[in-house]
């Protein structure tokens, strides 16, 4: 089984509609990351969370809001979608940081919005 | 905040031949550095990462990173390409001592022809 699921897998909606996307994870690690990738931007971050009540904006976050509903569970909001977020999107994790060495991200599969 | 530049959004190389890719990053601190791989319709995974013990650095599937100080960069190679090598690359730096959020490069995509 996968280690960081992220559901729905592929989603179409309208403008305006109200869009959640899950993610969970079985590893254990504390720190969650969501990422929307477009072609030619790379990756780029909207929102992260160090622990369950740590929550914290990234580069990108207007339009969006997160829930750490538990250490395995992060979700993204869209409150009202708009066709600029049509995009795939990524949840990621990775264990604190110890004894100075930095850990890698585990993503997701991935979620590919299309906002019409 | 930490940059990092990939040259060339699209590379292509004949299968067998070297592979290349280039990942340059701004910092003064050598940071941690990472390069990780996306295949078609799949999430990222690590590839390699640079933490300070070596500054040749041995991934999966053949590839390596060398990390050069003077020239802020952090290439990843392979010596033969192979088919199943086709995908999106991407380069990441986090800063030490930060929040370690790591920063992503825009990604190459790598293009093998038989």
């Amino acid at each position: 089984d996968a280690d960081v699921t992220q559901t729905p897998r592929n989603r179409i909606t309208k403008t305006g509609k109200r869009i959640m996307l899950e993610c969970s994870q079985t590893k254990g690690h504390d720190r969650m990351y969501w990422y929307r990738q477009d072609p030619g931007l790379g990756l780029r971050l909207i929102y992260y969370s160090f622990d369950v009540k740590d929550i914290n904006k990234g580069e990108i976050s207007d339009g969006y809001s997160v829930s750490r509903q538990a250490q395995a569970k992060f979700s993204l909001s869209l409150e009202s979608a708009i066709p600029n977020q049509t995009a795939l999107y990524f949840c990621a994790t990775s264990a604190q940081p110890s004894g100075g060495f930095e850990n890698e991200q585990f993503f997701g599969p991935g979620t590919r919005l299309t906002v019409l | 905040a930490q940059s990092v530049t990939q040259l060339g959004s699209h590379v292509s190389v004949s299968e067998g031949a070297l592979v290349l890719l280039r990942c340059n990053y701004s910092s003064s601190v050598p940071p941690y550095l990472f390069w990780y791989v996306q295949y078609p319709n799949q999430g990222l995974q690590l590839l390699l990462k640079y933490t300070s013990a070596a500054t040749l650095v041995k991934g999966i599937n053949g590839f390596e990173a060398e990390f050069k100080k003077s020239e802020t960069s952090f290439h990843l190679t392979k010596p033969s390409a192979h088919m199943s090598d086709a995908a999106e690359y991407f380069c990441a730096v986090s800063d030490r001592g930060g929040s370690y959020i790591p920063t992503f490069g825009r990604g190459t995509s790598l293009i093998v022809h038989p």
